[in-house]
């Protein structure tokens, strides 16, 4: 059963709009949240992360917004540049349930068409 | 900067063949992963170590064994390699498997099995 769903496996948007990537989850142990992008034939990188202690956390053009009572985040982008087109993974963590490893949703393609 | 180096970009096995994918992380990290990524499935865990000598299994390790004699090397070994574990590799380190730290990716093999 997937804990972390990303249900879009893609996604297209014009270049200089808003990229808004969705990650929802099904146990409630976890509380700490990870974005990874990856481009072909690379191995992924960390983009952003939140605590479940908060509900937003911004860096440069990325922002990474929690709902804990939908169990539900969001990466948004903006504004999107060519060169964000890559898979984006959401992962998830429970840290208080001793050493176990993050748990990722199966991706979502992202498209910024110039 | 944390490094995590692979042994090989692109490897090409046959049927039956033994084959070793080598991974080694520069930042004294205790945990290390190996996970393997096909379209649509996202990144599947097949084994994770905590420790030198200590090994636990992922979603995936039929056909998969590992190795860790050493802090910074972790192998992943295909005993009789398949056509169905043609995919992409990634090897991954980090200091907390909880992810309060998060997880270093290598630059990922790409593994065809013919």
């Amino acid at each position: 059963d997937q804990q972390v769903k990303q249900n879009s496996p893609s996604l297209s948007v014009q270049e200089g709009r808003i990229s808004i990537l969705n990650c929802d989850y099904t146990n409630s142990m976890f509380d700490y949240f990870l974005w990874y992008k990856k481009y072909p034939a690379e191995g992924p990188t960390f983009l952003i992360s939140i605590s479940s202690i908060k509900d937003k956390n911004e860096d440069g053009r990325f922002t990474v917004f929690l709902n804990k009572s939908a169990k539900h985040l969001s990466l948004h982008i903006v504004p999107s540049q060519p060169g964000d087109s890559a898979v984006y993974f959401c992962a998830a963590s429970a840290r208080n349930s001793g050493n176990t490893p993050l748990v990722f949703g199966k991706g979502t393609r992202l498209s910024v068409i110039a | 900067d944390v490094k995590v180096t692979q042994s090989s970009r692109y490897l090409v096995k046959r049927t039956g063949e033994k084959v070793f994918l080598e991974c080694v992380q520069d930042m004294d990290h205790e945990n290390m992963f190996w996970y393997r990524q096909d379209p649509g499935l996202g990144l599947r865990l097949i084994y994770f170590s905590y420790d030198v000598k200590m090994k636990e299994k992922g979603d995936i390790p039929e056909g998969y064994s590992v190795s860790r004699e050493k802090k910074e090397r972790f192998s992943l070994i295909l005993e009789s390699a398949s056509t169905n574990q043609t995919s992409m590799y990634l090897c991954a380190s980090s200091l907390f498997a909880s992810g309060s730290y998060e997880q270093y990716f290598g630059p990922g093999t790409r593994l065809t099995v013919t």
